[in-house]
């Protein structure tokens, strides 16, 4: 069983549309969550930063952290176009400089 | 926009061939790592230094060989490039820790075919 689990999608949705995407994880030891996009040909850029559980919100972007269930979600309202992108997901344990990376999820908003 | 810059960004090349992939950044980070990423897959973390003159290996097995002789500069090595070395590879920095809270700068990437 991989550490991080991620669905690779694609996701597709309207421009306009509430976007929600998820990982699962198995280690209890991660303790900050992470969500990076990467556009096609580019590198990941880092979107969202979270430590331990809750809400945080910047935006249109809002991440939470559910440490009980082992779930952490990336929602984006009012998709855009240009929100099309690979959302990878990443996660560190406490004194640990090294993340753990998700698949990416591959999500296309369409005009 | 973070100051991580790798060259070149595409390489084609034969087998046999020695490649070294560069990895410069100019925000006095002394974390660096480089990652190896196939089309959609995790990114798998092939070595790290947490400063000059300290280097080790990553979780994902890789033939590939680092230095780090300046802070700045992470350059990678392949002495004999193989098919199957096939792949994107992504440099990253981070910041001094700052309780936990390290984020990862990523270059663009080099995107490497042998043939």
């Amino acid at each position: 069983q991989k550490e991080v689990e991620q669905d690779p999608g694609p996701l597709s949705v309207p421009e306009g549309a509430i976007v929600s995407l998820n990982c699962t994880y198995s280690n209890s030891a991660f303790q900050y969550f992470m969500w990076y996009r990467q556009y096609s040909r580019k590198g990941p850029e880092l979107l969202m930063y979270t430590y331990s559980s809750g809400n945080k919100e910047d935006g249109r972007f809002t991440a939470q952290v559910d440490k009980s269930s082992k779930y952490i979600s990336l929602f984006i309202r009012d998709s855009q176009p240009s929100d099309s992108a690979t959302y990878l997901c990443a996660m560190k344990k406490g004194g640990s400089y090294i993340p753990t990376f998700g698949r990416g999820t591959s999500l296309i908003v369409h005009p | 926009e973070a100051d991580i810059y790798q060259t070149p960004r595409y390489l084609v090349i034969g087998t046999g061939k020695k490649i070294t992939l560069e990895c410069s950044q100019t925000m006095g980070h002394d974390k660096m790592y480089w990652y190896q990423q196939d089309p959609g897959m995790e990114l798998h973390l092939i070595h790290y230094s947490y400063g000059v003159n300290s280097t080790e290996k990553g979780d994902l097995s890789s033939e590939s060989t680092v230095s780090r002789i300046r802070t700045e500069h992470f350059p990678l090595t392949l002495e004999s490039a193989r098919p199957s070395h096939t792949s994107q590879y992504l440099c990253a920095s981070s910041a001094p820790d700052r309780g936990g809270d390290t984020e990862a700068f990523f270059g663009q990437g080099t995107r490497l075919t042998v043939v």
